[in-house]
């Protein structure tokens, strides 16, 4: 099957300083990838998204990169709030479907 | 405009039960996801619908597990003789038409077999 997995499953930061979160896949023919987020109790929430005809993309205080020589993925948040503390999953999609990593866990201490 | 609506959102089930889950897409969506969750784990696909189709379901179990999607009402996660293994959460995320890419989640139901 196919493999999306992450670096690290936990990351503590200070609130305030930037966040860096990795995700990598296994499948050179994914097209489209999606950064979600999921709180506690929570469903997955869209945070942003990248086509493999890009390298990075920004969004409001964050920023996907992707380099597809290494199928690799990251998500950068910047300014780092208590509010962003959550367990951050990508995604690649694949044809209908979507394969998520296991998910980094990220806790901001204030 | 209500997002994705998923009831129960805790389902608890003996061993041999049958456990119906239920998903409301946003208006105007017609397509569904259903998604498990195992703890410590990221979300498995396991089908994809559209209005009275099934048009990926290779995510599904082959034996005691069923979806469907009327024209009309919620779309049915259907999951027969339960057994603990089942136990995660569940979730269904719709789509527009337009972009089937685009997802949205729901809360989740959380079934536990006990």
């Amino acid at each position: 099957g196919e493999s999306v997995g992450l670096h690290l499953p936990t990351l503590s930061v200070q609130e305030g300083d930037n966040s860096i979160i990795n995700c990598a896949y296994s499948n050179s023919a994914s097209d489209y990838f999606i950064w979600y987020k999921q709180e506690s109790g929570k469903g997955p929430q869209f945070i942003i998204d990248i086509r493999s005809n890009m390298d990075k993309r920004q969004g409001q205080r964050v920023t996907v990169l992707l380099n597809k020589t290494v199928k690799h993925l990251s998500l950068q948040i910047a300014a780092t709030q208590p509010g962003d503390s959550a367990v951050y999953f990508c995604a690649e999609n694949i044809g209908n479907q979507f394969y998520f990593g296991t998910g980094t866990s990220l806790t901001v201490i204030p | 405009n209500a997002g994705v609506m998923q009831n129960p959102r805790h389902l608890v089930r003996r061993r041999g039960q049958e456990a119906r889950l239920r998903c409301s897409p946003m208006k105007g969506h017609s397509h569904v996801y259903w998604y498990r969750q195992l703890p410590e784990e990221g979300l498995k696909f396991m089908v994809y619908l559209q209005k009275e189709n099934i048009i990926d379901e290779s995510g599904m179990p082959k034996e005691r597990f069923s979806a469907e999607f009327p024209k009309e009402g919620p779309s049915i996660l259907r999951i027969q003789q339960v057994v603990r293994g089942d136990s995660a959460a569940y979730f269904c995320a719709s789509s527009p038409p337009a972009n089937s890419r685009e997802q949205y989640f729901g809360p989740g139901t959380r079934l536990t077999v006990t």
